[in-house]
């Protein structure tokens, strides 16, 4: 069992190319999370799925899409990266009404 | 906008020494509250959810209690270990929306041996 693995760990773009974050579990978790961590401001949760297909907004959208085409992985996309990106990118999984699952982390950094 | 408080932001403690820290929250329309265990460099763990006034959960030397009429939830560690240096958060789903998870700015605790 990986649990929740996050792909790359660490990458580095310049501003206003594009990337994708890939967050697989092997859990069978109907929900998954994106959040970002930035010094001073805690966790906050970037989208969410409650389920293969769906997606919904969370506390900071804007600038990033995301995608649940399976149930297994869960995408984070950055359309035009910009330095307010620069942070530390986690991703989640869990049953409903359950504690996360939290992957390693992503480390971006925007020039 | 649900709002997550804890205190104190950080905490500087003997080994061995017992403590203790606050998560408040608003008390109407409370659903779950969650704590997690966060280490440098790792990724944050699951310690504990609670769900109903009164609560009190433990594992090992950490235990929680939970007053949903007040709206705060106490964490609290006895004898203190270096390794229980970590930062402390909760978080709170808004309005029952258990898909959403808001977390409080967290506690960080360094256990000097």
């Amino acid at each position: 069992n990986a649990g929740v693995t996050q792909t790359p760990k660490f990458r580095v773009l310049k501003t206003g190319q594009s990337m994708t974050l890939l967050c697989a579990q092997d859990m069978n978790h109907e929900y998954m999370y994106w959040y970002r961590q930035d010094p001073g401001m805690g966790l906050r949760l970037i989208h969410y799925s409650v389920g293969e297909g769906t997606t919904a907004k969370g506390e900071v959208p804007d600038g990033y899409n995301v995608s649940r085409l399976k149930k297994q992985n869960f995408l984070l996309g950055l359309e035009s990266a910009a330095p307010s990106q620069t942070s530390v990118y986690f991703c989640a999984s869990s049953k409903p009404d359950s504690p996360r699952y939290f992957g390693p982390g992503t480390r971006l950094l925007v020039l | 906008i649900l709002n997550v408080e804890q205190s104190p932001q950080s905490l500087h403690v003997q080994e061995g020494d017992s403590t203790n820290f606050t998560c408040s929250f608003p008390s109407s329309n409370f659903y779950a509250l969650h704590w997690y265990r966060w280490e440098t460099a790792k990724s944050p763990e699951a310690l504990f959810v609670m769900t109903l006034n009164g609560d009190e959960k433990k594992k090992g030397r950490i235990s929680a209690t939970l007053n949903t009429k007040e709206g705060y939830s106490y964490l609290y560690i006895k004898g203190s270990q270096p390794e229980d240096s970590a930062t402390y958060l909760c978080a709170l789903p808004p309005g029952g929306n258990t898909g959403k998870l808001i977390f409080g700015q967290g506690t960080t605790l360094q256990v000097k041996p």
